[in-house]
């Protein structure tokens, strides 16, 4: 789905350095969310954000931080990366339907940390 | 907080024969039920959902079951094709609790189906 994309796609980078992974939508969603995917344990939420102004911690937040720059920008930090943040990280989008809908994907970042 | 538990973790099928992948929950607020399909190397992308106030939902070839007293859902996929291969997660979420629409995923059965 062309209308989340995520930057950058593929990433390399040594332990206790600084990484940000930025996602951008065109669906004019009201709701991101960030998830790390590892083997054997599903999509794990990291962070989710209401709108601009409401920020929440998922189930797994320690290490990492989020900005929501714009209704349509929503950043992941690791501040200092460690090795096992090593994991493929996907941003979704959802509309604002209260009983539930649709999260639609971005393509993955997929993050190693040396 | 809330828990997905999903089974079998991998399930092998030969081309034309039934799968099916059940889970349960452990949030009885819960009141969302989606499956995801995520193929090799792409995102993950929803096939069917399921709300509270029904027990069954079928489109074409697949269906999902939800038993609220007992607290689990089921994914049923009838004369599975090649293409059926990949990785489904199921997933739950309270979406009154706040509207954030906030899932819980379950940790993915990888179907093989063989032709």
């Amino acid at each position: 789905d062309a209308d989340v994309t995520q930057t950058p796609r593929n990433r390399i980078t040594k332990t206790g350095k600084r990484i940000m992974l930025e996602c951008s939508q065109t669906k004019g969603h009201d709701r991101m969310y960030w998830y790390r995917q590892d083997p054997g344990l599903g999509l794990r939420l990291i962070y989710y954000s209401f709108d601009v102004k409401d920020i929440n911690k998922g189930e797994i937040s320690d290490g990492y931080s989020v900005s929501r720059q714009a209704q349509a920008k929503f950043s992941l930090s690791l501040e200092s990366a460690i090795p096992n943040q090593t994991a493929l990280y996907f941003c979704a989008t959802s509309d604002n339907r209260d009983r539930g809908s649709e999260q639609y994907f971005g393509p993955g970042t997929r993050l190693t940390v040396t | 907080g809330e828990n997905v538990e999903q089974h079998p973790s991998t399930l092998s099928v030969q081309e034309g024969d039934s799968a099916v992948i059940k889970c349960t929950y452990s949030d009885s607020a819960s009141n969302y039920f989606p499956w995801y399909k995520q193929e090799l190397g792409k995102r993950p992308q929803l096939i069917i959902d399921i709300r509270s106030n029904v027990g069954e939902k079928k489109d074409q070839r697949i269906a999902v079951t939800l038993n609220k007293t007992a607290k689990h859902f089921s994914l049923h996929i009838t004369e599975t094709q090649p293409e059926d291969s990949a990785v489904y997660f199921c997933a739950a979420s309270n979406a009154f609790s706040g509207g954030y629409n906030k899932l819980i995923f379950g940790a993915g059965t990888r179907l093989a189906v063989h032709p």
